[in-house]
């Protein structure tokens, strides 16, 4: 069965520091890689999407970036954090044959 | 503006009572349609998929699609207070090598014991 991991869990950064968050997904190859971020009482804001290695998509402009340096890994990075930075960052993949997105643990920055 | 709009609630319902929750979306050509749970400070999960006009019964849970009004519900009988959490409404359309899937900003439920 197919399997998402996300890190760390929990995360607090001072504003201007660099951002590293990770996602692999198991037991599936070649799935779409999805980042999104949830603003507190929010709905789930698209940032990257990514349908294979070294191909992103970027649906909202702003001081992140993404990289899929292989299959099943999929990174979110940012040189210098912002305050409005913080938020719920979830990973996901999706079942292309029926279109269903299923989502990691999910990480929560706070950016202080 | 493709969008994806709920109610925001809450909606509270009393244990044992029916919750009907709501969504709307603008796109036509929007293929498949999501019901998913997120508890606070949880991840979301998938509750229902359906992709046909009609009615999709799981459980205590049915999903209605009606393409035409672009109008998708979800229904669930007999409540819970293991219920209470917000109900995310997601679309997905076809792009260039996979779908991509618009949330909406999700209606809160409250299952009163």
């Amino acid at each position: 069965s197919q399997t998402i991991h996300q890190w760390p869990a929990t995360l607090v950064q001072p504003v201007g520091s660099p951002l590293s968050l990770e996602c692999t997904v198991e037991g599936t190859s070649n799935p779409n890689l999805y980042w999104y971020r949830q603003a507190a009482g929010r709905g789930l804001q698209l940032l990257f999407y990514s349908v294979g290695i070294g191909q992103i998509s970027s649906e909202v402009p702003q001081n992140l970036s993404a990289s899929r340096p292989q299959d099943r890994q999929f990174i979110l990075s940012s040189k210098k954090l912002l305050l409005s930075d913080s938020g719920f960052y979830l990973c996901a993949w999706t079942s292309l044959a029926k279109n269903i997105q299923y989502f990691g643990a999910g990480t929560r920055l706070s950016v202080l | 503006q493709k969008e994806v709009e709920q109610n925001s609630g809450p909606l509270s319902v009393p244990e044992g009572a029916i919750a009907s929750l709501n969504c709307t979306y603008s796109d036509r050509v929007s293929q498949s349609f999501f019901w998913y749970r997120q508890y606070s400070g949880k991840s979301p999960e998938l509750i229902m998929s359906i992709y046909s006009n009609g009615d999709k019964e799981d459980g205590r849970f049915t999903a209605q699609l009606n393409k035409a009004s672009q109008y998708v519900s979800l229904l669930i009988r007999d409540s819970q207070p293991s219920d209470s959490a917000t109900y995310l409404c997601a679309v997905a359309e076809e792009r260039t090598g996979g779908f991509k899937t618009i949330f909406g900003a999700g209606t809160r439920l409250f299952v009163k014991a």
